[in-house]
């Protein structure tokens, strides 16, 4: 199994651009999650999902928005990129509820926007 | 409001010697509670799960203790590695299927 496979691995925007960050499991893992890392801080929690069809926001969903038209694909669109979503970006997935079960993460996605 | 606590200062020890991670909470009752390693430009790997009737949870060299009296929890490393050198994250189970993470406590294991 890849786990969870997020591409690009590195990106440069212009302010304004828009883009979408891919991430995909193999691991037939219901519940999906992306979050964003600033240097020297802890996960912030965008967007996740329960299951294909089912999203909902996490506390930083401002300025994003996810879909989940099927179980194994999670992606994330940045709309008219800002500095301040300049950041490393993770994807993660667990087989049930995570309070209880461990996350996968991907390799990240290092995003600039300038 | 809610908040998890990590020491943001780095953690030198010697090879050898036990490394003790410090994870503390307020505003939470947490079921559940997780720790992650996070090695430089990398994603966090899963180490261990402690749920709140359990006192103590051991694997290997690693020990988490969780007391939801004190609301702390402590990250164990026994006979520690240069290799152990990483970030270690905690991360809380905060009721809405989802964990919220602390910022981290970078370790370095001196050789």
């Amino acid at each position: 199994n890849a786990g969870v496979t997020q591409t690009p691995k590195f990106r440069i925007l212009k302010i304004g651009q828009s883009m979408t960050l891919q991430c995909a499991q193999d691991m037939n893992h219901n519940y999906m999650y992306w979050y964003r890392q600033d240097p020297g801080m802890g996960l912030k929690l965008i967007y996740y999902s329960v299951g294909a069809g089912i999203t909902d926001k996490g506390e930083v969903p401002n300025g994003y928005n996810v879909s989940r038209s099927t179980t194994e694909d999670f992606p994330l669109r940045l709309e008219l990129a800002a500095p301040s979503q300049t950041s490393v970006y993770f994807c993660a997935s667990s087989y049930l509820d995570v309070s209880r079960n461990e996350q996968y993460f991907g390799p990240g996605t290092r995003l600039t926007v300038t | 409001s809610q908040k998890i606590e990590q020491n943001s200062e780095a953690l030198n020890i010697q090879e050898g010697k036990t490394a003790t991670l410090t994870c503390n909470y307020t505003n939470y009752s947490p079921a559940y509670l997780q720790w992650y390693r996070q090695d430089p430009g990398r994603g966090p790997v899963f180490l261990l799960l402690i749920r709140e009737n359990e006192k103590e949870k051991r694997k290997e060299r690693l020990k988490v203790t969780f007391d939801t009296t004190l609301k702390q929890s402590l990250f164990h490393i026994t006979a520690s590695q240069p290799a152990d050198s990483a970030t270690y994250l905690c991360a809380l189970d905060t009721g809405r299927r989802a964990l919220t993470f602390g910022s981290g406590t970078r370790l370095q294991v001196q050789p």
